[in-house]
């Protein structure tokens, strides 16, 4: 099986954009997460998509959010990019376990890296 | 919040020499997970442990759940160069809609001097 993709893998905007980044999760996964990885901080959930819902939100602002398509398909978009923002955003899937005492293994992609200047 | 915490920060051996990281919860733990993330790379995940006082071993890398179900370690056993990376401890986070989410240590870095 092919393994989580994501793009763009590099980006490069400037303060006050906006950028959508893309994650295409393993066949027959339909859970997707979002992190944010950073020298500082470590790794940030950001959310979680299942079946095109939100399950669950990491404490980020309101200018971070996210889809999932109905082919399992997500993307997350910044708006009025800052600085702080500059991080390499990692995409993972897995097949979701049936309830929350066991959380099955993600499936990390290659993560995009944005810099924001 | 749940926090999940890890020791050390970073972590120099000569080759040959073991390696042990520690993480602990500030709550009780459904399961705990390990990644481990080279430079340059993306986490991947090693194992997960889910009863209390397990041990799993995987070669040289042995991974204890603790009784209380609120620490962890992982321990490589005469380290090698490929052993080099940052190691994850992880573990869910459940919200009162008994939804879960991971939350990850602040990882361990490895460095191996040959």
């Amino acid at each position: 099986k092919a393994g989580v993709t994501q793009t763009p893998r590099y980006l490069i905007k400037t303060r006050g954009q906006q950028v959508t980044l893309s994650c295409s999760p393993i066949s027959g996964h339909r859970s997707v997460s979002w992190y944010q990885q950073t020298p500082g901080q470590g790794l940030q959930f950001l959310f979680e998509y299942f079946s095109e819902t939100q399950r669950n939100k990491g404490n980020f602002p309101g200018r971070f959010s996210g889809r999932q398509f109905s082919n399992s398909r997500s993307e997350m978009n910044v708006s009025t990019l800052e600085l702080g923002d500059s991080a390499l955003y990692l995409c993972a899937s897995s097949l979701r376990g049936s309830g929350p005492t066991i959380y099955n293994e993600q499936f990390f992609g290659p993560g995009t890296r944005l810099t924001v200047l | 919040g749940q926090q999940v915490m890890q020791i050390p920060q970073y972590q120099h051996v000569q080759e040959g020499e073991d390696f042990t990281t520690y993480c602990n919860s500030s709550t009780t733990l459904s399961n705990i997970q390990w990644y481990k993330q080279r430079p340059g790379g993306h986490p991947v995940f090693l194992i997960q442990l889910v009863k209390s006082g397990e041990v799993k071993k995987q070669k040289r890398l042995t991974f204890q759940f603790g009784e209380a179900k609120k620490n962890s370690s992982l321990h490589i056993t005469a380290t090698q160069t490929t052993d080099v990376g940052t190691y994850f401890c992880a573990g869910p986070q459940v919200s009162s809609s008994n939804t879960g989410k991971l939350i990850f240590g602040q990882g361990t870095t490895l460095q191996v001097k040959p």
